[in-house]
């Protein structure tokens, strides 16, 4: 079945460096990839839309100059959280649509910032 | 407006019980997906179940069942005979329209509990 590898699987980085993290779809191409935030116990919020070769679209409230998102191939989108802050520690999941599974929607693995 | 409710933010039952989920949702559209996924304390999202919006038949796979009702937005989910591995959070969720740029909108989980 269709997979998205997303790595890292956590990361712990200090107060004011940047983090990147990456989803890749493994066996299809998906043109767009979708960024979720989640903090502990609450859902999962959507941050952003990513679109292979254009803008990325953010949900209200998401500082796109704080997370920037870059979808450069059909594979592979990269969300690089910038000066990152100790308010910035959550957990972090993409999905990228795929009509080929029976949810249509792939989901990452997540991973777990800890800003520090 | 896009809104998926999920009014129980905690369930703890004994194991065997049956126990049913509620979700609620609100869409304009007259084409959309329901999903239901579960959320092991890992924080990988496992897929359950997805449901188009022309599809009311309800569904059983295993001790798991769904309850598709259009007439009160409401889309159930019930578990026969618990067992302590079902203790997760799940998440109901809302994808309207039927393309590939279509995001999914989550409620805000319910956390279940399973005792032995």
């Amino acid at each position: 079945g269709a997979v998205v590898s997303q790595h890292p699987s956590w990361v712990i980085c200090k107060s004011g460096t940047s983090v990147k993290i990456e989803c890749r779809s493994l066996d299809f191409q998906a043109t767009t990839m979708f960024w979720y935030r989640q903090f502990p116990k609450q859902s999962l919020m959507l941050m952003a839309t990513s679109n292979e070769g254009s803008k990325a679209t953010y949900e209200q409230g998401v500082e796109k100059d704080k997370f920037l998102i870059n979808h450069a191939s059909l594979t592979l989108s990269t969300l690089t959280v910038t000066s990152a802050h100790p308010e910035d520690s959550s957990f972090y999941i993409c999905s990228a649509r795929d009509n080929g599974v029976q949810d249509g929607y792939t989901f990452g693995s997540g991973t777990r910032l800890t800003v520090v | 407006a896009q809104k998926v409710t999920q009014a129980q933010t905690e369930i703890s039952v004994v194991e065997k019980e049956d126990v049913t989920l509620d979700c609620v949702y609100e869409t304009r559209d007259t084409t959309y997906y329901l999903f239901w996924y579960k959320q092991p304390p890992s924080g990988e999202l496992v897929f359950l179940i997805r449901r188009n919006s022309f599809d009311e038949q309800n569904e059983i796979s295993g001790r798991y069942s769904w309850n598709f009702q259009k007439s009160t937005s409401s889309f159930n989910f019930t578990i026969t005979a618990s067992q302590v591995v079902d203790s997760a959070v799940y998440f109901c969720a809302l994808s309207p329209g039927y393309s590939s740029a279509s995001k999914i909108i989550f409620g805000s989980g319910t956390r279940l509990s399973i005792r032995p």
